[in-house]
């Protein structure tokens, strides 16, 4: 079945500061996948996704490359700001389904 | 991006009685939506998947009967938590995408529930 692993958290980070959130998957097929963002107290907001190998998904100053050889999907952003504080979710949908397959979820605090 | 609202975004109510959860999609028809519940500081677990015009399918350990679902129209579905009780209290999260064969799933904003 599919599966997604991200790195546990949380992570600290002071501001400006480079993030990585590491995310791999195992599905079958060729899956989409996708990073989504919850602040506190809110749903899910889809931050950026990609649909094939090498695409990249970028949006507010994150981005995340489909890497179908190491079947990995990292976010990175290379200066955080407090408002970035948030859960980051990654995930897949495989198949032709429109089934997510979620991560656990890294909590970033960003902190002044 | 499309969206979808939730209503009510909380609802505090007595443990035996049954609180419906309304899903929009607000500007896209969605043949298809699903719903989540969402445990404190855990991932979201798939409920079940509802289909405009006919029955849900519910994922496995998920009481049919206890989470009643209806997809009245392709832009309405709704979460019915009959009988609740304290263990039903969380972030209950619902999804849906426009077209067929959509790869990307909008997600409400949620509903909180609490019973006491």
């Amino acid at each position: 079945g599919n599966s997604v692993t991200q790195m546990e958290g949380p992570v600290t980070l002071s501001e400006e500061a480079f993030l990585t959130i590491n995310c791999t998957y195992t599905a079958t097929g060729y899956p989409s996948l996708f990073w989504y963002v919850q602040y506190p107290g809110e749903g899910l907001q889809l931050l950026l996704k990609a649909t094939k190998a090498d695409d990249k998904g970028s949006n507010k100053g994150f981005e995340a490359t489909y890497r179908k050889e190491t079947t990995s999907f990292h976010l990175e952003k290379g200066s955080v700001q407090v408002s970035d504080s948030a859960v980051y979710f990654c995930a897949l949908i495989s198949g032709g389904y429109q089934k997510v397959t979620f991560g656990t979820g890294t909590k970033l605090q960003v902190i002044p | 991006g499309a969206v979808v609202s939730q209503h009510p975004s909380r609802v505090i109510c007595k443990s035996g009685t049954s609180v419906k959860i309304e899903c929009r999609s607000l500007d896209f028809q969605a043949t298809t939506m699903f719903w989540y519940r969402q445990f404190p500081k855990k991932s979201l677990m798939l409920m079940a998947t509802s289909n405009e015009g006919s029955k849900a399918t519910y994922e496995q350990g998920v009481e049919k009967d206890k989470f009643l679902i209806n997809h009245a129209s392709l832009t309405l579905s709704t979460l019915t938590v009959t009988s609740a009780h304290p263990e039903d209290s969380s972030f209950y999260i619902c999804s849906g995408g426009p077209g067929q064969g959509t790869d990307t799933q909008y997600f409400g904003p949620g509903t909180r529930l609490t019973v006491l």
